[in-house]
């Protein structure tokens, strides 16, 4: 089945701690993003990747890492959280940025709490 | 400042009634989807409109892109409590912008 595959589902942390949410499509594609879900707001970009090797800032790219060593895998790290990151995170997928002919495929969600 | 402006924010409504849902842009976009959010999940794209003035169709769902490509209209007919759940706009232009979306709740 294809799918994007994040972890954990939920995560509760305290100020500073370094923490990863891991991210992971099983449909070869080339694009991958990180996007942050707040009331009101709707979903933010975070950071974004075109490819293995290459990312690129989104809208709110303060206060988080991505790398993109393999083309399926883009996790997303806070090296040191903020209660202001507490947030619902999703990872998307496409085959390129251009989405006409290639819609993103969502992940379920990591719920994120930092106090 | 949204980009992409969602309304209304909040909809309520009886199981067999009709809705409009609008997303309304100052930005011309060079495609426009709609997502349907639920609960503990991703979004999942509905539909992609292009053209301006395109209409597509869905089962009872009618999306409309504007003339202009700027706006979108989302129109439910004889609504299903199984249609509940949030509903997002998201403009491609350089990159792709996503609306605050519209919380629709459909009661048996």
């Amino acid at each position: 089945e294809a799918q994007v595959t994040q972890n954990p589902r939920y995560l509760i942390t305290v100020t500073g701690k370094k923490l990863t949410v891991t991210c992971s499509q099983n449909m070869n594609h080339e694009y991958m993003s990180w996007y942050r879900q707040d009331p009101g707001l709707g979903l933010r970009q975070i950071y974004y990747s075109m490819n293995v090797e290459v990312t690129d800032k989104g809208d709110v790219p303060e206060g988080y890492k991505v790398s993109r060593k393999e083309k399926r895998n883009f996790p997303l790290i806070l090296e040191s959280p903020s209660p202001n990151q507490t947030s619902l995170y999703f990872c998307a997928s496409s085959r390129g940025r251009s989405s006409y002919n290639s819609p993103l495929h969502f992940g379920n969600g990591t719920r994120l709490t930092v106090t | 400042t949204q980009l992409l402006e969602q309304s209304p924010q909040f909809l309520s409504i009886q199981e067999g009634e009709n809705l409009t849902v609008y997303c309304n842009s100052s930005s011309v976009f060079s495609s426009l989807q709609w997502y349907r959010q639920e609960p503990g999940e991703g979004p999942v794209l509905l539909v992609t409109v292009v053209t301006g003035g395109e209409v597509k169709k869905l089962k009872r769902l009618t999306f409309q892109f504007g003339d202009a490509r700027k706006d979108s209209s989302l129109h439910i007919t004889a609504a299903q409590p199984g249609d509940t759940g949030l509903y997002l706009c998201a403009g491609e232009g350089y990159d792709m912008r996503f609306g605050a979306g519209t919380r629709l709740t459909v009661k048996p």
